[in-house]
């Protein structure tokens, strides 16, 4: 079965520092995955995605993800986090059933960054 | 949050009642997603559909419906076979063709809560 982990249910960092948000998958086959971001009461929005090429991968407002494929791991990166960057952060994986594609997310990490 | 509309975003119904939650994209996107959000359960795919008049289950679709009519519009009901409806509601689309691998895109969400 395909699946998405992301082991922290928060992380806390101060601003200015740079910060991790970590995600594990199991695929099979070549994995497609993503980071969404979620503010308050508010739909996900995309951060990036790795589909293939360069394993380090850049998205929206500074963030970048690096793709580990020895480790199947795609954590999401900022080098100097910001107090509005706060929010709570979800991985996908694209995942293909009975010939149609769907979406598997993780359960959230919830990012603070404290001034 | 994208071309993505969901109406209303906050809905208050009583036990034992049917409800629709809608949703409408102007994105021209085939595909279209419900998802269910719950605290510290990241998002449960309800059901999916990539092309007009078809759709598929997800992994939680008892006590939910949907239609697929037209393109643009993939309406949610809620029935009253579903245990425990209260939750957070996200509608998705995103493109479907197969060649490529395509994010999905978010509406903000309804807030359903029954009582």
């Amino acid at each position: 079965a395909q699946s998405v982990a992301q082991p922290e249910d928060q992380v806390n960092v101060a601003e200015g520092n740079p910060l991790t948000v970590k995600c594990t998958y199991s695929v099979s086959g070549n994995p497609y995955l993503f980071w969404y971001v979620q503010y308050p009461n508010r739909g996900l929005q995309f951060l990036l995605k790795y589909i293939t090429g360069d394993n380090l991968v850049k998205g929206s407002y500074g963030f970048e993800a690096e793709f580990n494929k020895s480790q199947t791991s795609f954590h999401l990166k900022k080098p100097s986090a910001l107090v509005s960057d706060s929010a709570l952060y979800f991985c996908a994986v694209r995942s293909l059933t009975s010939g149609t594609y769907k979406y598997i997310f993780g359960t959230g990490t919830r990012l603070k960054v404290l001034a | 949050d994208g071309g993505i509309t969901q109406s209303p975003k906050y809905l208050f119904r009583k036990e034992g009642q049917n409800v629709t939650l809608s949703c409408e994209q102007n994105l021209n996107h085939d595909a279209m997603y419900w998802y269910r959000q719950d605290p510290g359960q990241g998002l449960r795919l309800i059901y999916y559909s990539q092309i007009v008049n078809d759709f598929q289950k997800g992994d939680i679709a008892e006590g939910y419906s949907v239609s697929r009519e037209k393109k643009e519009s993939f309406p949610l009901t809620v029935t009253s076979a579903q245990k425990n409806p209260t939750a957070f509601y996200l509608c998705a689309s995103s493109r479907a063709r197969t060649s490529e691998t395509y994010e999905q895109y978010f509406g903000p969400g309804t807030r359903l809560t029954v009582t």
